[in-house]
């Protein structure tokens, strides 16, 4: 089945510490995103990408970073410059179309210890 | 900058119930609108979407959705709700890039269902 991969679904970080969380399609689709969920704040977009090797930041880039190597693949690095890591994170992908549906991974709960 | 209001942060309602989820979003053309719903600790699901044609759109699971370009709002409905449905429910504006969608999200309603 076709889909959005995500992993880990729980990851633990000491402060100071760099970590990556894993996305990955078998959609065929262009484009990914990477989206931070908090209580009560929605989703706020953090990096965007239609391409592989070309990648925008989002609303809330400060302290990610992403990379886009294949079509399948968009990896999110949380560094230590991102003073509060502490979330929910979500990436999603969509089809080259006006009006497509987004389709979502499972999310990484991200607890910085 | 597009945006997304939802200004009811929760919501109960008894099981059997009708429902209405507001939502206003503030685009400069006519906006591609979406409405979410996440389970607790899950990823979102798509429930309907409105980009042209009829304002009254149906999803999956019995909602349906109303947009009114005078009001700026794409509100969520369902008749009757059902135990199932308590999750949350998020409403989303997309603003084309290169033929893609990206998308700008509410803040979410936690719907509550009682007996």
């Amino acid at each position: 089945d076709g889909g959005i991969t995500q992993s880990p679904k729980y990851l633990f970080r000491k402060e100071g510490q760099n970590v990556t969380l894993s996305c990955e399609q078998n959609l065929n689709h262009d484009a990914m995103y990477w989206y931070r969920q908090d209580p009560g704040q929605g989703l706020r977009l953090i990096y965007y990408s239609q391409i592989v090797n070309d990648f925008q930041k989002g609303d809330i880039a400060e302290g990610y970073s992403v990379s886009r190597e294949k079509k399948e693949s968009f990896p999110l690095t949380v560094t230590s410059a991102q003073k509060n890591p502490t979330a929910f994170y979500l990436c999603a992908s969509t089809p080259r179309a006006a009006g497509a549906e987004a389709f979502f991974g499972q999310g990484t709960r991200l607890t910085v210890v | 900058a597009q945006s997304v209001t939802q200004p009811d942060i929760h919501i109960t309602v008894s099981e059997g119930a009708s429902l209405e989820l507001r939502c206003n979003y503030s685009y400069g053309a006519t906006p591609y609108l979406f409405w979410y719903v996440q389970s607790p600790g899950q990823g979102l699901q798509l429930l309907l979407k409105y980009f042209s044609g009829d304002t009254l759109v149906q999803g999956i699971k019995g909602f349906e959705a109303e947009f009114k370009r005078s009001q700026s709002s794409f509100n969520l409905r369902k008749p009757s709700v059902h135990w199932s449905d308590a999750a949350e429910y998020f409403c989303a504006v997309g603003d084309s890039f290169g033929g893609n969608e990206k998308l700008t999200f509410g803040t979410g309603t936690r719907l509550t269902i009682i007996p």
